[in-house]
């Protein structure tokens, strides 16, 4: 799961398991909760996204879990594939006044996916 | 193709050499935002823009500006660039400040002050 301190937090999955990755929030004000993929030498790219008033969405191989008891998300990748090997960010989108908006990122956590 | 430009891909300058790092979407986003990502500390929010001469300050903004004066291009400027300015650079842009959970980024531009 993700954390501060200079090392990421790593995940090392075989080919073909179910890769599960955490995250902890601490805005309840939140109103969305994403999921970003950031491949080596590229920028983030969007996954999945869920609304602070529902607690799963499921897309294409990827489910997301929002638990706001414990404020905590998770990213569930179902037979995960070598091209899944990045670094994955939690963030969370807060209004920071008016009718502004801002995202706020984790710090990352690094999935290695073994052939 | 819809996407998010930046260029330069790659820079190093000295101390105290004025820079400017451009940014441009061809999608008509009204939100643009730029973040630079360091080693521990994730992405972190340096300006951002809700539509055109509209600016505010993210969570990181000394030592940049940035300007806004057309929908398309998000400019970030170092006036004065020092060496903890050195880092990785991400320009985002999203359909409207309302919905920046889908954000779009560029491809990334490696900065180095000496």
């Amino acid at each position: 799961g993700e954390s501060v301190g200079l090392h990421l937090p790593t995940l090392s999955v075989q080919e073909g398991d179910n890769s599960i990755i955490n995250c902890a929030y601490s805005n309840s004000a939140s109103d969305y909760f994403i999921w970003y993929k950031q491949e080596s030498g590229k920028g983030p790219q969007f996954i999945i996204d869920i609304r602070s008033n529902m607690d799963k969405r499921q897309g294409q191989r990827v489910t997301v879990l929002l638990n706001k008891t414990v404020k905590h998300l998770s990213l569930q990748i179902a037979a995960t594939q070598p091209g899944d090997s990045a670094v994955y960010f939690c963030a969370e989108n807060i209004r920071s006044g008016g009718s502004n908006y801002k995202l706020t990122f984790g710090k990352g956590t690094l999935l290695t996916v073994n052939p | 193709e819809a996407q998010v430009t930046q260029n330069p891909r790659y820079l190093i300058t000295v101390t105290g050499k004025k820079l400017t790092v451009t940014c441009s979407q061809n999608m008509n986003h009204e939100y643009m935002s730029w973040y630079r990502q360091d080693p521990g500390l994730g992405l972190r929010q340096i300006y951002y823009s809700m539509n055109v001469e509209v600016t505010d300050k993210g969570d990181v903004p000394e030592g940049y500006k940035v300007s806004r004066k057309e929908k398309r291009n998000f400019p970030l400027i170092l006036e004065s660039p020092s060496p903890n300015q050195t880092s990785l650079y991400f320009c985002a842009s999203s359909f409207s400040g309302r919905a920046i959970n889908e954000q779009f980024f560029g491809p990334g531009t490696r900065l180095t002050v000496l």
